[in-house]
């Protein structure tokens, strides 16, 4: 089983600001086969990026992914506001399909 | 629209079974593998298996030591989680959530459900 690490566990910044989100992963993805999911508090994940760096329907440009192997950042370029949330990546290169432990995108 | 409808909050009893549902509506139900995903308190998501619709066919994690079923109906364009010999562990919210692949099943989830709500107690 593939195991997902995310740093930072949490992320306090202002709106305008640049984040940077990590997942490493212990064993390298097939394929780059590496979602990053937004969630809020009482709703279900969203999905953002998919294959590493492609960007689900209707997901704003700010919102950008990167990587291979065993290291992927999800970059979102300038926050806003609705953007405070939780994020997790996960890999479906091979099963069982495992999801990290999420990065806490919070408002200094 | 697109959307996945599932069946509301249960309470079951150590030792018991429970069983999900989930309703697709605004695709066609047999195109798209589902999967079910539990989320446990302050745990991260975990993946417990997928069903494609259109033949039936199942895969599980290996997690679930047998424990989990996934079915589904065509005609209601519904698939079903049941989770049997359910433990406190098993208390979670259960998403069911579409492939983001057309035929082929991807992995990644593009369509979630608004998630069950099952807590084990006795």
């Amino acid at each position: 089983e593939i195991v997902l690490t995310q740093s930072p566990a949490t992320l306090s910044l202002s709106p305008g600001e640049r984040a940077t989100l990590s997942c490493g992963t212990s064993q390298s993805v097939s394929g780059s086969y590496l979602a990053w999911y937004q969630q809020k508090p009482g709703l279900a994940p969203r999905l953002l990026i998919y294959d590493a760096s492609s960007r689900a329907t209707g997901i704003p440009d700010r919102f950008s992914g990167s990587g291979s192997g065993t290291d992927f950042t999800l970059t979102i370029s300038r926050l806003e506001p609705e953007d405070f949330a939780m994020y997790y990546c996960q890999q479906y290169g091979s099963s069982p399909f495992t999801f990290g432990p999420g990065t806490k995108v919070d408002i200094k | 629209q697109v959307q996945l409808v599932q069946s509301g909050a249960e309470v079951k009893q150590p030792g018991a079974s429970v069983k999900v549902s989930c309703k697709a509506s605004g695709f066609t139900f047999t195109s798209y593998a589902i999967h079910w995903v539990r989320q446990a308190p302050g745990q991260r998501l975990e993946w417990m298996g997928w069903i494609n619709p259109d033949n039936g066919n199942t895969k599980y994690s290996q997690n679930f030591q047998g424990r989990v079923t996934i079915t589904r109906d065509t005609s209601a364009s519904t698939a079903y989680l049941e989770l049997s010999s359910l433990r406190s562990e098993d208390t979670a919210i259960y998403y069911c959530a579409r492939d983001s692949s057309v035929v082929v099943v991807i992995g990644a989830f593009d369509i979630w459900g608004q998630g069950t709500m099952v807590t084990v107690s006795s």
